[in-house]
């Protein structure tokens, strides 16, 4: 049961462009969202996040959208950078304890 | 600025053998968790924990599994009887609670654990 859809497993962005992430969730509940970073043998970091009663939220090069009519949130990068080569995660929570977690799509930055 | 650290590293057990895992949280946070995540798959939600006691556990959390925060300072994960497909990263995290808009969690860096 996958409440928390990331469809793209990676994603290869040229740097300087900008870098779309997606995700889609099923579970009308959630009322908050969070994206989280995660470089090899370290912990998901967090990134930026967004309230249901927001459709945008912006911090530097990142902005995260949300379409609560279509269930559906992305995460924009720009410019890309070389350090922003690494997994992204999209959460959710229904504004309790836990957080669930998408797959996770796996961000190239091109030279 | 300060972390979640995770003891050990890698853990390699055999099957059937106990583990603990264990986790040093934030020193003033509030809220403790336990995720993980098999190779190749999502991070999964084991079980969350505040004060002294289990707030939230996932249907993987079975018997099989306990938490606890014996001292004030650490959080442990045991497994009493290790399974082959408990073989994955185990993440702990932390956050000062008051909604997660207002305190994200704060992951460390993960356990490995490989069941054999």
């Amino acid at each position: 049961d996958q409440q928390v859809k990331q469809n793209s497993p990676s994603l290869s962005v040229q740097e300087g462009r900008i870098s779309i992430l997606n995700c889609d969730y099923t579970n009308s509940m959630f009322d908050y969202f969070l994206w989280y970073k995660k470089y090899p043998a370290e912990g998901p970091t967090f990134l930026i996040s967004i309230s249901s009663i927001k459709d945008k939220n912006e911090d530097g090069r990142f902005t995260v959208f949300l379409n609560k009519s279509a269930k559906h949130l992305s995460l924009h990068i720009v410019p890309s950078q070389p350090g922003d080569s690494a997994v992204y995660f999209c959460a959710a929570s229904e504004g309790d304890d836990k957080i669930i977690f998408g797959k996770g799509t796996r961000l190239h930055i091109l030279p | 600025e300060p972390e979640v650290t995770q003891t050990p590293s890698h853990q390699v057990t055999q099957m059937g053998q106990e583990v603990i895992l264990r986790c040093v949280p934030i020193s003033n946070h509030l809220y403790f968790y336990w995720y993980r995540q098999i190779l190749g798959q999502k991070v999964e939600f084991l079980v969350s924990f505040y004060n002294n006691e289990i707030s939230e556990k996932s249907e993987i959390f079975d018997d099989q599994f306990s938490v606890e925060r014996p001292d004030g300072s650490n959080f442990t994960l045991k497994i009493r009887s290790t399974k082959l497909e408990d073989s994955a990263m185990y993440f702990c995290a932390s956050s000062g609670g008051g909604g997660f808009d207002n305190s994200p969690l704060h992951f460390g860096n993960g356990t490995r654990l490989t069941v054999t």
